[in-house]
């Protein structure tokens, strides 16, 4: 069982529609994160959601994190090539440090 | 400043066989975090680094191990690899290695094994 379910796994669409990606678990976390994978490359960190409720904004892309610290969403308006990649929600766990737990991921691409 | 780089980007190997990846961290960076990146399992946690001691490590069998340099360079090894350990084995680094909020990956080691 994943502690971090990502949906949709596949999403295909057209510049300039609107999509939303949704990260969920049954866990309250502390924070999570979004990062952005393109093909050849690691991820990149897009944001880190703190506060419950919690909206922040990168361009045209949308963060929130769920009221109860549980989820968290990913919007992107009027989607460009450009932002075709792997996106990845994650959680921290702490312990003498810690580790990244990712969800699956979802793997949109953007057809001009 | 330079980012993570990792070393080789590509490497085949055989059933058997055994590897050793490298990666260098960011300069001043002190945890080094090592990640499997599959279709199937998607990315996860192998083993973190910090002052050259492990201090996580995730579930995967004692074939994978792991270590630091004085410098906070760090080497991954899989011994006796298995078809199954063909992945993309990704490092981050972060600073101060306290905290893991802020994690910069490298570009990855794609490791096949036939």
């Amino acid at each position: 069982t994943q502690l971090l379910e990502q949906s949709p796994q596949f999403l295909s669409i057209q510049e300039g529609e609107n999509l939303t990606v949704y990260c969920n678990s049954s866990s309250v976390f502390s924070s999570l994160q979004w990062y952005r994978q393109e093909p050849g490359e690691g991820p990149v960190l897009l944001v880190t959601v703190v506060t419950g409720g919690e909206v922040k904004k990168l361009k045209r892309l949308t963060f929130q994190f769920g009221d109860a610290r549980k989820d968290s969403s990913l919007h992107i308006t009027a989607a460009q090539p450009g932002d075709t990649g792997l996106y990845l929600c994650a959680c921290v766990i702490y312990n003498q440090g810690g580790k990244l737990i990712f969800g699956q991921g979802t793997e949109l691409s953007v057809k001009p | 400043k330079a980012g993570v780089t990792q070393t080789p980007r590509y490497l085949i190997k055989t059933r058997g066989q055994q590897v050793t990846l490298s990666c260098s961290p960011i300069s001043g960076h002190r945890s080094v975090s090592w990640y499997q990146q599959t279709p199937g399992q998607g990315l996860q946690f192998l083993f973190e680094y910090f002052s050259e001691t492990q201090r996580n490590k995730g579930n995967f069998p004692g074939r994978f191990s792991g270590r630091q340099f004085s410098n906070s360079r760090s080497e991954m090894n899989v011994s006796t690899l298995e078809l199954g350990d063909s992945a993309l084995y990704l490092c981050a680094s972060s600073f101060p290695g306290t905290s893991t909020d802020t994690q910069y990956f490298g570009p990855g080691t794609r490791l096949t094994v036939l």
